[in-house]
């Protein structure tokens, strides 16, 4: 099976600008998450997208927003960009089902986001 | 607050020596644990993950970890580090509704 796949894999903005990530999971899983990776804070949750609804979403401000699509891939906004959106973008997969408790999160290999 | 604690923020073994990364998390409920590993400039690839019964898990390229209630813990384990084991390792716990909260991460540097 193919893994998690993340478009672009780089980008470049200037402060005020916005832009969209995209993120394709792995055939047949029903859940995208999205998480920001930076120096200073860490991997920090953004949010989780499960049969095209928001399931959980953590403590960023409204700039950053999201939405999922019929077939499960799932495009990541962030507008207004400010210096400190820059960050490593990470976009997990997994089936969704959390009857059992937890499910299992496959990680793709990120966007570089770049904000001058 | 749910949290993950990872002490050792570097770490640094030889080649062929033992490793033990520490994890400690606070969760009120039955935790649902994971170690992931990041090289320089990669996702995060998952290693094992404690869900429930055998409290010792072994995950894939060699490493385990063992899941210890009275202490809060869930350390990593490899008996025989290789060079290619360098990288960034990351303890996560699960927050519900597959929120994954991370420790900071502690970096493995093998010497040869």
């Amino acid at each position: 099976k193919a893994g998690v796949t993340q478009t672009p894999r780089y980008l470049i903005k200037t402060r005020g600008q916005q832009v969209t990530l995209s993120c394709s999971p792995i055939s047949g899983h029903r859940s995208v998450s999205w998480y920001q990776q930076t120096p200073g804070q860490g991997l920090q949750f953004l949010f989780e997208y499960f049969s095209e609804t928001q399931r959980n979403k953590g403590n960023f401000p409204g700039r950053f927003s999201g939405r999922q699509f019929s077939n499960s891939r799932s495009e990541m906004n962030v507008s207004t960009l400010e210096l400190g959106d820059s960050a490593l973008y990470l976009c997990a997969s997994s089936l969704g089902d959390l009857t059992g408790g937890a499910d299992t999160q496959y990680f793709g290999p990120g966007t570089r986001l770049t904000v001058l | 607050a749910q949290s993950v604690t990872q002490p050792d923020i570097h770490i640094t073994v030889s080649e062929g020596a033992s490793l033990e990364l520490r994890c400690n998390y606070s969760y009120g409920a039955t935790p649902y644990l994971f170690w992931y590993v990041q090289s320089p400039g990669q996702g995060l690839q998952l290693l094992l993950k404690y869900f429930s019964g055998d409290t010792l898990v072994q995950g894939i390229k060699g490493f385990e970890a063992e899941f210890k209630r009275s202490q809060s813990s869930f350390n990593l384990r490899k008996p025989s580090v290789h060079w290619s084991d360098a990288a960034e390792y990351f303890c996560a716990v699960s927050g519900g509704y597959n929120k994954l909260i991370f420790g900071a991460g502690t970096r493995l540097a093998v010497h040869p």
